[in-house]
């Protein structure tokens, strides 16, 4: 089985701060990881994802993720956060063969002014 | 269209009612997902659709809850007999193939918020 831990509900940070919104996977094969933004009212936008390669992927909006297979963890980071970046982030997992993502519980940002 | 479109954007139905909510993937999709978020809670998975094969319906949560997926495209979610706990924004999503096999994103619309009172 395939599982995903976010373990933060909430992350606070002073806007211009850097950030970091963690994300642990569980898998029997090699992962695909994602992480995905939600804004209220809004669907899910696609922000980055692993697939094979460079260990740290750069995605939208200034995010990048570092991949780590000791750690089986795939944390989101951003080097200054902005107010807007403030949102539900969710991070997923897939394995290849297998169905669809599996997600986490997410974590709300809050950027403070 | 340019995106995933869902419709209703918000339903209000009454407990014991039946209702359909629908999906429009993007264009050339082989791959559709419903997914459900309850307050506070991730993304459950429900069903998912892959070109010609059967369903994957492992994730519905009963008997109450079925989609099908006319012509390759449209998608939709019938829940009978609701029940307050089916309250939930359900989202749908399509991608090209397979989400997750070698690393497909999928593209989720803005989700149908269901009130069941």
């Amino acid at each position: 089985a395939q599982s995903v831990a976010q373990p933060e509900d909430q992350v606070n940070v002073a806007e211009g701060n850097p950030l970091t919104v963690k994300c642990t996977y569980s898998v029997s094969g090699n992962p695909y990881l994602f992480w995905y933004v939600q804004y209220p009212n809004r669907g899910l936008q696609f922000l980055l994802k692993y697939i094979t390669g460079d260990n740290l992927v750069k995605g939208s909006y200034g995010f990048e993720a570092e991949f780590n297979k000791s750690q089986t963890s795939f944390h989101l980071k951003k080097p200054s956060a902005l107010v807007s970046d403030s949102a539900l982030y969710f991070c997923a997992v897939s394995i290849t063969g297998r169905r669809a993502l599996t997600f986490g519980s997410g974590t709300r940002l809050q950027v403070q002014p | 269209g340019a995106g995933v479109s869902q419709s209703p954007s918000n339903k209000v139905t009454e407990k014991g009612k039946d209702v359909e909510l629908r999906c429009d993937p993007i264009s050339g999709h082989t791959a559709l997902y419903w997914y459900r978020q309850s307050l506070g809670q991730g993304l459950e998975f429900l069903i998912y659709f892959q070109g010609n094969s059967a369903p994957d319906k492992s994730g519905l949560p009963s008997d109450r809850f079925s989609a099908e997926r006319t012509g390759g495209s449209v998608s939709t979610l019938t829940i009978q007999r609701t029940q307050q706990e089916d309250s939930a924004v359900y989202l749908c999503a399509s991608s090209p193939r397979l989400a997750g096999s070698a690393g497909t994103e999928a593209f989720f619309g803005q989700g149908t918020r269901l009130t069941v009172v």
